[in-house]
């Protein structure tokens, strides 16, 4: 079974900080996707990555995934309001992880 | 911008009753899923249908779930004798290539 860890479970920060948000798993993932959910409302997909190692950028967020495609992390730089929302990781259709709820302060 | 609809937004139901959840996903699109997600937990896989047929399920989804789609454009998912156990919101999604990619608004089911 495949289990997926993303931490922290949650961050609150004020308005202009960074911040880095972490996808772990022990198995190895052909690719992998970078969701945003609000809540009441559906995730919404932001980025797939699928080579070891590659960088994505989407303006200010920042999508990696590691060399051995077992983990990811997405870095927000200058974290604005309108960032906050739970993210959430998955390698596709069958798991997600738990997601990190974010909370940017004005 | 397309999207995914789903009808109707929110559900409220006795036990034991049936309800149909109806979703219509992007029109050229040929993979649907369905997915809950109970309030504060993680979004769960329920269900994935191209060609026609069932092509995945995970163990939440046993008899009496089914998934049907009728005529072309809808995309429905009935919960046969709800339990309070199934209180949660349902999610639809569709993609184009098998990699799930838009989600539907959700349909939030309250069983009492």
């Amino acid at each position: 079974t495949q289990l997926l860890e993303q931490s922290p479970q949650f961050l609150s920060i004020q308005e202009g900080e960074n911040l880095t948000v972490y996808c772990n798993s022990s198995s190895v993932f052909s690719s992998l996707q970078w969701y945003r959910q609000e809540p009441g409302e559906g995730p919404v997909l932001l980025v797939t990555v699928v080579t070891g190692g590659e960088v994505k950028k989407l303006k200010r967020l920042t999508f990696q995934f590691g060399d051995a495609r077992k983990d990811s992390s997405l870095h927000i730089t200058a974290a604005q309001p309108g960032d906050t929302g739970l993210y959430l990781c998955g390698p596709g259709k069958l798991i997600f992880g738990q997601g990190t709820t974010l909370q940017v302060k004005p | 911008e397309p999207e995914v609809t789903q009808t109707p937004s929110h559900q409220v139901t006795q036990m034991g009753q049936e309800v149909i959840l109806r979703c219509v996903p992007i029109s050229n699109h040929l993979y649907f899923y369905w997915y809950r997600q109970i309030l504060g937990q993680k979004v769960e896989f329920l269900v994935s249908f191209y060609n026609n047929e069932i092509s995945e399920k995970s163990e939440i989804f046993d008899d009496q779930f089914s998934v049907e789609r009728p005529d072309g454009s809808n995309f429905t998912l009935k919960i046969r004798s709800t339990k309070l156990e199934d209180s949660a919101m349902y999610f639809c999604a569709s993609s184009e290539t098998g990699q799930v990619e838009f989600f539907g608004p959700g349909t939030r089911l309250t069983v009492l």
